[in-house]
């Protein structure tokens, strides 16, 4: 049983549409990071979240996006109004206090 | 600023050959780092990672890989390529004091012929 679990594991939608990427640790982590790899490039970072609130974000994190823990378990991005440049997939990541990290399998976006 | 530079972003080798694959890094603070594997359409697995301590990392499947400050290097090898080693590796540094964001190179791409 995989430690990091995303929802869904492919996901499309129509441009401006919101979209709610999910990911579920399956046990208690400090951090929980956003990360994506635009189809052939380099895996970037988004943001990270620790005690419920973001502790570091990228440039590419911007109003767009937001993340919460509703529920102190699921750890949720969601992207309010997408545009065609979103499409990727998306990593969410765990970690604890030893730099340990994982990684889901992903979730690809394609926005049309 | 950090960053993470692999030389060579498609790299080929023989099975049984030994494995090469190079990353540098910049980075003002001691460095953490991590190499990660990736297969089609999966996401990122890690190979290993140095922190502190013993300069020579030992990871899964037989790789391992060796931090020199001198050379600001963290080049993954591995003796003898299996068919199943065939996949994306990327290299990643934590280079800034207080953070934890993964900067990830752009990856290199691993085959192995027959």
């Amino acid at each position: 049983e995989p430690e990091v679990t995303q929802t869904p594991s492919h996901q499309v939608t129509q441009m401006g549409q919101e979209v709610i990427l999910r990911c579920v640790p399956i046990s208690n982590h400090l951090y929980f990071y956003w990360y994506r790899q635009i189809l052939g490039q380099k895996v970037e970072f988004l943001v990270s979240f620790y005690n419920n609130e973001i502790s570091e974000k990228s440039e590419i994190f911007d109003d767009q996006f937001s993340v919460e823990r509703p529920d102190g378990s699921n750890f949720t991005l969601k992207i309010r109004s997408t545009k065609l440049e979103d499409s990727a997939m998306y990593f969410c990541a765990i970690s604890g206090g030893n730099y340990g990290y994982t990684f889901g399998s992903g979730t690809r976006l394609t926005v049309v | 600023a950090q960053s993470v530079t692999q030389l060579g972003s498609h790299v080929s080798v023989s099975e049984g050959a030994l494995v090469l694959l190079r990353c540098n890094y910049s980075s003002s603070v001691p460095p953490y780092l991590f190499w990660y594997v990736q297969y089609p359409n999966q996401g990122l697995q890690l190979l290993l990672k140095y922190t502190t301590g013993a300069t020579l990392v030992k990871g899964i499947n037989g790789f391992e890989a060796e931090f020199k400050k001198s050379e600001t290097s963290f080049h993954l090898t591995k003796p003898s390529a299996h068919m199943s080693d065939a996949a994306e590796y990327f290299c990643a540094v934590i280079a800034d004091t207080g953070r934890r964001a993964l900067t990830f190179g752009s990856g290199t791409r691993l085959q192995v012929q027959p």
